[in-house]
């Protein structure tokens, strides 16, 4: 059974830096593209960062390029991101995904992340 | 980047009932749609990809379609477990772009 478990949720001041983490389990995680997609409180969904399979490639939506930053650890099937300089629009729910030929095929549970003084 | 207009923004309709909703692509993106449901407090859930494949465990009565860029997702007999808000994704070109969303409410 593919699952992916987040973690890091919490509350932070405006500025500060955290990280979050994705554990995936059910599948060959180094085979897949892994992304991170926001959801801000009664709002739609935000995809904000893509990695490759091998970490090759990396890319980011213009709202969180420069500050935040994809990683992952295959040997430990984990996705990280990295949030530094953040800001109350930050404030979201945030998932990551599996990504296939298929789409964003399987989702975490999502962690909130609320950047407030 | 690519732009995705999803319509209507909300939509009530009667059990039974036959459900579209659109998105339409900024430019040419093949395929590389998908569309996904979420229920309130969950994670989204993956529903059609690759415009009009249907994902595993998703019920026949939801199909997608494609015309030049212009993605619909229908729902031929709307039942109760179908209110949610449902999202188009553009995963040709990074970034990634959703639709705005759609929120389906029973009537």
């Amino acid at each position: 059974e593919v699952q992916l478990v987040e973690s890091g949720e919490g509350l932070v001041q405006p500025g500060s830096s955290m990280k979050l983490s994705c554990v995936a389990s059910g599948f060959t995680f180094s085979n897949y593209g892994m992304n991170w997609i926001r959801q801000a409180p009664k709002k739609g969904l935000e995809w904000i960062a893509l990695i490759y399979y091998d970490s090759s490639s990396k890319y980011y939506a213009d709202s969180v390029k420069g500050r935040f930053t994809i990683s992952r650890d295959n040997s430990k099937n984990t996705l990280y991101l990295e949030m530094n300089s953040l800001r109350s629009e930050d404030t979201a729910m945030y998932y990551c995904a599996k990504r296939s030929y298929r789409g964003f095929d399987y989702w975490g549970q999502g962690v909130m992340v609320t950047v407030s003084s | 980047d690519i732009q995705m207009t999803q319509s209507p923004a909300s939509l009530s309709a009667s059990l039974e009932e036959i459900v579209t909703i659109t998105c339409q692509a900024s430019q040419d993106i093949g395929n590389w749609l998908s569309w996904y449901q979420q229920k309130p407090g969950k994670s989204p859930q993956l529903l059609i990809y690759g415009a009009t494949s249907l994902a595993d465990g998703v019920p026949s009565r939801f199909s997608g379609s494609r015309s030049g860029t212009q993605y619909s997702l229908k729902i031929s007999r709307l039942q109760v477990e179908d209110i949610g808000i449902y999202y188009c994704l553009q995963a040709y070109s990074a970034p990634f772009t959703f639709g705005s969303g759609t929120k389906l409410e029973i009537k």
